[in-house]
Parts: C-alpha cells; structure tokens; sequence
C-alpha cells in the first residue's frame, strides 16, 4: 500500500514557539492531503484538507492562523503550529489520497507537547 | 451534519471468540465506507472498504464487513479473534466524489485474551 511519513514523531515545545510538522507520501502522489488531530481515547478530528498548490480548506472551529498549512508539491504537506499553548498539545494525523482514488493513507502522526 | 456511530467503545473478547462491530452513518447520499485500525503504537491502516457493488466486502486478515443500506450499517465481523486483533478499529465515512472528506467514528476498543 502506500507510504505516508510524518516528521518529527514527538516534538516538546515552549509555549509560545511555533512548530513545523511535515507529511510526505513516499510512493505516490497525494494531490490531496489532510491534518487531523486526535484527542486522547477519542476519534480523528479533520482540520483541514490541502490540494497541492492551492489554499488549505479548513473545517469550521479551526484557526487558519494559529494551523498554517503549505501543500507546495505533490508529496509534501506541512502544518505548522504557530504560538502554540499547552492546549495545542495533541497528536497531529496527516493522510494522503491521489486524484484517482478515493481512499486516504495515513502517517504515522506527530506527538505535540506544549509546555 | 453527517455522523458515524460506533456503538461499542469497549470490547473483551477471548481469543477464537467472534467478532462484530457495528457501525451506523446519517447521510442520505451515496457513501464510501472505510474501517480502520490502530495497533498499539502504529499508525492507521485501512482494513476495508466498500465504495459498490458487492455489499459484503472482504478485507485484510480475515476481516469483512457488510453494508446495508435500508440501515445505514457497516458492520465489521471475523469469524475468530485473536491475541494480535488487539487495536482500536474506527468506521468511516465519505461522501462520493468531492475531495474526499473522511467522518470518523469514536472508535472501538478490542482487547483479546489469550
């Protein structure tokens, strides 16, 4: 199946800094990529869907301006967590879907500890 | 709004026991239907999943599930559980065509004992 990688796996910041997570698709193009974030014990929360070259879409109650997300190629798609506040502190999905199929692969997500 | 229902957020099965989690959506259009799973540590992995046709779809490691669409269900089921099922399986559900957004159940829990 495809490969989705996400960097780093577990990040710990201060409270104030902003962090940059990267997903990558490794065998496939996603010319769609989402960021989900998952509280704990409960399911995957979309964030917002990104097409490669173009805006990120972002579900309604989610801050386009704290969750900058750039899609600029094919195969990466980066979220950044801008001012981030112990609240931010979650683990952050990424998933990708190519422009024939209808299923979406998933990274490995990215442990966000705000101190 | 479109919703997906697990009904059972915990399940205790012994091993060779069977299996079946149920899944219910509210959406009155056309759906794809996914189920996932998450072992301990590891990321999501698709199981399953039904976009037509067939409305019992086989998947990986023994899992099929089975739509029915007069009851908006996807149930997951296998015949005989074991030690290494142990993960958490969430349903999902996305709209045809549009750039396929994914609603997620809250998930299930299965814990299988030896």
């Amino acid at each position: 199946g495809a490969v989705v990688s996400q960097h780093p796996s577990r990040v710990i910041c201060k409270s104030g800094t902003s962090v940059k997570i990267e997903c990558r698709s490794l065998d496939f193009q996603a010319t769609t990529m989402f960021w989900y974030r998952q509280f704990p014990k409960q399911s995957l929360m979309l964030m917002a869907t990104s097409n490669e070259g173009s805006k990120a879409t972002y579900e309604q109650g989610v801050e386009k301006d704290k969750f900058l997300i750039n899609h600029a190629s094919l195969t990466l798609s980066t979220l950044t967590v801008t001012s981030a506040h112990p609240e931010d502190s979650s683990f952050y999905i990424c998933s990708g879907a190519t422009a024939r199929q209808e299923t979406q692969y998933f990274g490995p997500g990215t442990r966000l500890l705000v101190l | 709004a479109q919703s997906v229902s697990q009904h059972n957020h915990h399940v205790i099965l012994s091993e060779a026991a069977s299996l079946e989690l149920g899944c219910n959506y509210s959406y009155g259009g056309t759906v794809n239907l996914f189920w996932y799973v998450q072992y301990p540590g590891q990321h999501l992995q698709l199981l399953l999943k039904y976009f037509s046709g067939d409305p019992l779809v086989k998947g990986i490691k023994g899992f099929e599930a089975e739509f029915i669409k007069s009851k908006f269900s996807f149930n997951l089921r296998k015949p005989s559980v074991q030690w290494s099922d142990t993960a958490e399986y969430f349903c999902a559900v996305s709209l045809t065509g549009g750039y396929n957004k994914l609603i997620f159940g809250a998930g299930t829990r299965l814990a299988v004992h030896p």
